[in-house]
């Protein structure tokens, strides 16, 4: 049984770049939820693709954007890099249409913005 | 961002010993969840809970939803070297589709 995978694992960009982080979720699974977490926090919720669409939105900035693909998998795409984007990007995919189902997370994509 | 208080913030226990954290919110939460995070790696779900004074068991772990449903708890029996990491709860607020996480425990065992 397939867990989530998640690419790449560890990443350093530049200042203003874009970065790309993929996600395949769990098999049988067919929602995604991005999380952010910064070094000593909790994750802090992104968005959540289901049905190929964006159908909630945390307090992130636009520069934040996801795409859902017909076979489940989802990017993160993050534009104008900050230093303060340095985090673990965690991809996390559940089962069904309705709120409250159990997440299951990847491993993390390491960014680090220089 | 939105976090959950857990408390204690970190804890260094003994090998063998009892260990209990727990995870409070102001809101009220329709689930909780209690991941496990080692090192460089992601979250780890350990244990699920979806009705107000739910008590779930996996293995030496023991976790329950509060019964005013802004409050859940974990208990780790006999602990081991191996259950060192960071431990996080998680709630879902009704009407949404995100988990709110926990501030997270720090577990370190003395054998």
């Amino acid at each position: 049984d397939a867990g989530v995978t998640q690419s790449p694992t560890h990443l350093i960009k530049t200042r203003g770049q874009q970065v790309t982080l993929r996600c395949s979720p769990k098999s049988g699974h067919d929602t995604v939820s991005w999380y952010q977490q910064a070094l000593g926090q909790g994750p802090q919720f992104i968005f959540q693709y289901y049905e190929e669409e964006e159908r909630q939105r945390g307090n992130f900035p636009d520069r934040f954007s996801g795409h859902q693909f017909p076979n489940y998998s989802s990017e993160l795409n993050v534009n104008a890099l900050l230093l303060g984007d340095s985090a673990l990007y965690l991809c996390a995919s559940s089962l069904g249409q309705f709120s409250g189902n159990t997440i299951y997370f990847g491993e993390g994509s390491w960014l680090t913005v220089v | 961002g939105q976090q959950l208080n857990q408390s204690p913030q970190s804890m260094f226990i003994q090998e063998g010993e009892d260990v209990s954290m727990n995870c409070t919110s102001s809101s009220i939460f329709n689930t909780w969840l209690w991941y496990k995070q080692d090192p460089g790696e992601g979250p780890v779900l350990l244990i699920a809970l979806y009705k107000a004074g739910e008590l779930t068991s996996n293995g030496r772990l023991t976790a329950q939803f509060g019964i005013t449903r802004k409050d859940s708890f974990l208990n780790i029996s006999a602990s081991i070297p191996s259950d060192v990491g960071i431990y996080f709860c998680a709630g879902h607020p009704s009407g949404t589709y995100k988990y709110i996480f926990g501030t997270g425990t720090r577990l370190k065992v003395l054998a």
